[in-house]
């Protein structure tokens, strides 16, 4: 059962390029996230999603941008990467019980290197 | 703004004591708290939730207690244990939401 899977694990990118990072859930989950972690700030949630076709903004947002096609994948866009976006970034899935969350299933993460 | 907040980046304890992380929250709208552990390299895995209809929740070494009038919660881990040095994340959502909002982490590193 592979759960959540990230793609790639590691990636330098150079200052203004443009790169997805893959995100992949074979639970069918309705919610999906993705969250950067940065020293001494925790997780963050950057987009989320409700269900295919839904998207919406987390706390930080800008330089991102999502999309839900599928129930399965969310890809996370970086459209002009910049140094600020150096962190772990990290997808999670969860199931909507009576409209709650449940607990996440986290992805491996994707080490971001913008130099 | 932190609406989750750990502040205790690091706790060391021996093992088969007791290990006490503690979390506190502001946004009195947070009904349901979990906390992750997660190992280097890994992504964060669930580990015990609760309530806010509840003061308590155990299973098997680990216990959360919910204080709401004081916006605490802490994770107790009896016995402590090597395998349970990780990073503890403290996370909150709230009622009718389903975004979670997670503290800084405190690094437990629990010395054989």
């Amino acid at each position: 059962n592979a759960g959540v899977t990230q793609t790639p694990k590691f990636q330098v990118l150079k200052t203004g390029q443009s790169m997805t990072l893959q995100c992949a859930q074979d639970m069918n989950h309705e919610y999906m996230s993705w969250y950067r972690q940065d020293p001494g700030m925790g997780l963050r949630l950057i987009h989320y999603s409700v269900g295919a076709g839904i998207t919406d903004q987390g706390e930080v947002p800008n330089g991102y941008n999502v999309s839900r096609s599928t129930t399965e994948d969310f890809p996370l866009r970086l459209l002009s990467a910049a140094p600020s976006q150096t962190s772990v970034y990290f997808c999670a899935s969860f199931h909507l019980s009576r409209g709650r969350n449940t607990e996440a299933f986290f992805g491996q993460g994707t080490r971001l290197t913008v130099v | 703004d932190q609406q989750v907040k750990q502040n205790s980046p690091s706790l060391s304890v021996q093992e088969g004591r007791i290990s006490i992380l503690n979390c506190d929250y502001t946004n009195s709208m947070f009904d349901y708290f979990l906390w992750y552990k997660k190992y280097p390299a890994e992504g964060p895995t669930f580990l015990i939730s609760i309530s806010s209809i509840k003061d308590k929740n155990e299973d098997g070494r680990f216990t959360v207690f919910l204080n709401k009038s004081a916006k605490h919660l802490s994770l107790h881990i009896v016995p402590s244990q090597p395998g349970d040095s990780a990073v503890y994340f403290c996370a909150a959502t709230p009622g009718g939401a389903n975004n979670l909002f997670f503290g800084t982490g405190t690094r437990l590193t629990v010395i054989p």
